[in-house]
């Protein structure tokens, strides 16, 4: 299986301010039709996870602009530009290149 | 509105059995393979069970973990996934969910599993 591992597992941020998370992969995500199947998922506290980004950098509907993915091949990155207090949440990264589907440990951001 | 709907979990003891069910709405269900997923209190998902659409065989796929054990099933005329767990031990215990792939988006409320005596 593929192996997602993400840092940091713990990021505590200033309200306002920015932050990223690193996602790397055992092996390319790139698929045979030329795609990256790089997914971003945001869980709350006590809710189920929610799909933000899809192939690496396309924002799901509803999501709001200061969210932001990037990245290719086996390295990508999950941006907030500034952190709002609804932010606090584990963030996931999970690959569906490969079968099965793998979830990273997650990063847990957490207000300062 | 995309909806998945996860019940049929609770408190089973070792080696008995749950039968899970996602009721869906909002999209063809039956052009849609589904999977299940569970997540261990403070862990990431993991991914448990796949079965493709009739277009595709309907066959299923499964996670070491629980193949043998545990059966994928699909009611078209109800736009309904199953998942049916036996001889449960107790690291099935956790919050399972069904989303479709491969977009894996949405994602039900979950329903949980705890495997205890």
């Amino acid at each position: 299986d593929v192996v997602m591992t993400q840092s940091p597992l713990s990021l505590p941020v200033t309200l306002g301010q920015p932050a990223s998370i690193s996602c790397s992969s055992s092996q390319s995500l790139v698929y045979s039709d030329g795609n990256t199947y790089l997914n971003w998922f945001q869980q709350r506290p006590g809710q189920s996870p929610r799909r933000l980004i899809y192939q690496v950098s396309n924002r799901d509907s509803g999501v709001p602009d200061r969210f932001s993915g990037s990245g290719s091949g086996t390295e990508f990155t999950l941006k907030i530009t500034k952190v709002e207090a609804e932010d606090v949440a584990v963030y996931y990264c999970m690959q569906a290149t490969h079968w099965p589907p793998t979830f990273g440990q997650g990063t847990r951001l957490e207000i300062k | 509105e995309v909806q998945l709907v996860e019940s049929g979990g609770g408190l089973a003891q070792p080696g008995r059995s749950l039968r899970l069910s996602c009721t869906t709405s909002g999209f063809n269900f039956d052009d849609k393979a589904m999977s299940w997923f569970r997540q261990a209190p403070g862990n990431r998902p993991e991914w448990v069970a796949f079965i493709r659409s009739k277009t595709f065989g309907g066959t299923a796929e499964y996670a070491a973990s629980v193949k043998g054990r545990f059966t994928i099933s699909r009611d078209d005329s109800k736009s309904v996934a199953y998942l049916q767990m036996d001889s449960l031990k107790t690291e099935d215990t956790g919050m399972y969910y069904c989303t479709p792939p491969p977009w894996f988006d949405p994602w039900g409320q979950g329903t949980l599993v705890i495997v205890s005596s």
